[in-house]
């Protein structure tokens, strides 16, 4: 398995753009999560979903940020308008099905810079 | 809430020593406790993963144990070398009707010099 995929590596936007980054979860994860990874914060999780089903929502910051996963195969998260402040690295993560308990694995992050 | 804290918040070391990462959890009704290292610039891979009725787990030179009723894992890193430099993570799955949001700890820098 190539493990979780995102895209763009890099992304460089101005203020007010849209944004949007990309992911695709390993065969048979049943969870996907969407992370944010900051200096100031650290890790911060903003949604995960089971089943293509959004679960938790409550990190999301602010209405700007969307995200969707219309099949198990894909998800995206969405900025718009974007901001500097949302200047981060951001992370999709994976994860089986319990009882088998697989642990998370990450992708290799999408970096952002919004000037 | 649960809160994750990882001492120390930076580690330097020679190349050789055993070395011991802590972590610390206020709940302990947690469903697993996962240990992650991130290169600079890189994303997290996964290290050991401990369910909650384990007291550890071993992987190669890592070994890592839990101690659920005093909310604490401990991360032992044996003969440590240059490779080893990097970012630990802690991080807490809770369970329950929040399975699958892990909280983090801050990380502990390690620096493993020749």
């Amino acid at each position: 398995d190539a493990g979780v995929i995102q895209s763009p590596r890099h992304e460089v936007t101005e203020m007010g753009q849209e944004v949007t980054l990309r992911c695709k979860p390993i065969s048979g994860h049943d969870y996907l999560f969407w992370y944010r990874q900051t200096m100031m914060r650290g890790l911060e999780l903003l949604i995960y979903f089971n089943n293509n089903v959004p679960i938790d929502d409550s990190g999301m910051p602010e209405d700007r940020f969307s995200a969707k996963m219309p099949n198990a195969s894909f998800s995206t998260l969405k900025i718009q308008p974007s901001e500097p402040r949302d200047s981060a690295v951001y992370f999709c993560a994976s994860s089986g099905r319990r009882p088998l308990n697989y642990g998370y694995t990450f992708g290799s992050g999408t970096r952002l810079t919004v000037v | 809430k649960q809160e994750v804290t990882q001492i120390p918040a930076a580690l330097s070391v020679p190349e050789g020593e055993n070395l011991v990462l802590n972590c610390s959890f206020t709940d302990s009704a947690i469903y697993n406790l996962q240990w992650f290292r991130q290169d600079p610039g890189k994303g997290l891979t996964s290290l050991l993963l401990i369910q909650s009725s384990q007291r550890e787990q071993t992987s190669g030179r890592l070994n890592a144990s839990l101690d659920k009723s005093s909310g604490r894992s401990t991360l032992y890193i044996a003969a440590s070398q240059p490779g080893d430099s990097a970012t630990y993570l802690c991080a807490v799955n809770a369970g329950g009707t929040s399975y699958g949001k892990l909280t983090f700890g801050q990380g502990t820098i390690l620096t493993v010099h020749p």
